[in-house]
Parts: structure tokens; sequence; C-alpha cells
């Protein structure tokens, strides 16, 4: 079974800044998906940024970026020029390529403040 | 932008009673799940479904829960008799055949007492 770790409950940045959020994971498969969603207070949780594990490149997205280490099974979420309403949980997310279900195994989750 | 519509925001319930849980998934969205998070742990996969019926369960998905579709908009989660340990925030999401991503709702918290 695959398994996710966030090993930082918490993180704070001060806004303008960059900040790196952590996640690993344990998997035997070659091919999967990773994600991560943010949920801030009270409101549904929402597609951050994905990345596929065939895919060498560091998914981006605005002032989102992934870095990939497949062979460390390291998945980390920076977000640079933070701003006050990226403040919210971060969840790391991996979902297996084969199977119709979208099963997604969540990792604890990052609880990241943002200081004016 | 389409949301996904969860009912209750919070519940507060005796221990033994039973409970509903509603969603309004996206309209055009043909697969739907049930995940819940126990406070400080991890967000778990509790059901699939998709064409009226359970495509996967996980352990968690006891005889003690159902889900169902009654009327064509609505997905419900049911909790029999609830325990203690049901307290948790119970998030549904809902995606389109084809689509790599799940879109979750704002989730129900639910405390048994």
């Amino acid at each position: 079974a695959q398994t996710v770790t966030q090993s930082q409950p918490e993180m704070s940045v001060q806004e303008a800044e960059t900040v790196t959020l952590s996640c690993t994971y344990d998997t035997s498969e070659s091919d999967y998906y990773l994600f991560w969603y943010k949920q801030p207070p009270s409101r549904q949780m929402i597609l951050v940024i994905r990345q596929e594990a065939y895919k060498q490149q560091n998914a981006t997205e605005n002032r989102f970026s992934v870095n990939f280490q497949k062979a460390a099974k390291s998945f980390s979420l920076k977000i640079s020029d933070s701003q006050l309403g990226d403040a919210a949980m971060y969840f790391c997310a991996y979902r297996s390529v084969g199977g119709s279900n979208y099963k997604l195994t969540f990792g604890k989750g990052t609880l990241l403040t943002v200081n004016p | 932008e389409p949301e996904v519509t969860q009912t209750p925001s919070h519940q507060v319930t005796q221990m033994g009673q039973e409970v509903i849980l509603r969603c309004v998934p996206i309209s055009n969205h043909l697969y739907f799940y049930w995940y819940r998070q126990i406070l400080g742990q991890k967000v778990e996969f509790l059901v699939s479904f998709y064409n009226n019926e359970i495509s996967e369960k996980s352990e968690i998905f006891d005889d003690q829960f159902s889900v169902e579709r009654p009327d064509g908009s609505n997905f419900t989660l049911k909790i029999r008799s609830t325990k203690l340990e049901d307290s948790a925030m119970y998030f549904c999401a809902s995606r389109n055949s084809g689509a790599n991503v799940l879109t979750f709702g704002a989730g129900s918290r639910l405390t048994v007492l």
C-alpha cells in the first residue's frame, strides 16, 4: 500500500517570501500521479498542482512549482512571492495510474500561515 | 465555477443516532466519492460510487455506512448508528468521465457526543 508523509504540521512565511512544503511517499509502482491540494479555512479543497511520475520536468503553475525527485520519492511544493490568500492547509496526495476509482492517498497536511 | 456543495457544514449528534450527510456534486459529473479526516489524522478514502453502485470501498466503510444517490442530484452518506470515533470531517468529491481531477466540497464536520 502507498503512504504519503508530510513531516511539517505547520509552516509560516512572510508575505512576498518563498516557502517550501515537504512531502515524501512510498510506493512500489513506477507510474502514478502526485497532487498538492489547498484547503482554505472552511472552504473546499482545490487542486494546486499535479505531476505525472513519468514526466521528468517539474510541474509549474504560476507561483507554485514542485520539486519532484522520483528516486528519492519526494514531492515538495514551492510557493514563491507568498500572498495572504495562500494561507491554508496543504495536502499532498498520491494516486495510482491503474484502476478507474481514482482513490487518493493523502498526507496529514501542512498548515501554512502567511504573515503580513 | 461549478462547486460541490455539502450540507450540513457541522452536525452534532448523540452516539447511536443516525446521521445523513448530503452532497450535491457538479451536475455533469459521473463519479462520486466520500473521504473523511479525523482531527489530526490523514484524509482517508471511504467509498467511490458510479452508475448507481459502489465501485470501491475501504475497510473503514463497514455495514454502518451506506451511500445513495436518491434523486439524480444528491449523493448522501448515511451512518446508521454513530460511534464516538465517527467524529470527523467528511468530504464529498466528484469528477467527470476521463477527468484526472477530483472536485471536493468544503466538508461536513460531524461531532458525535
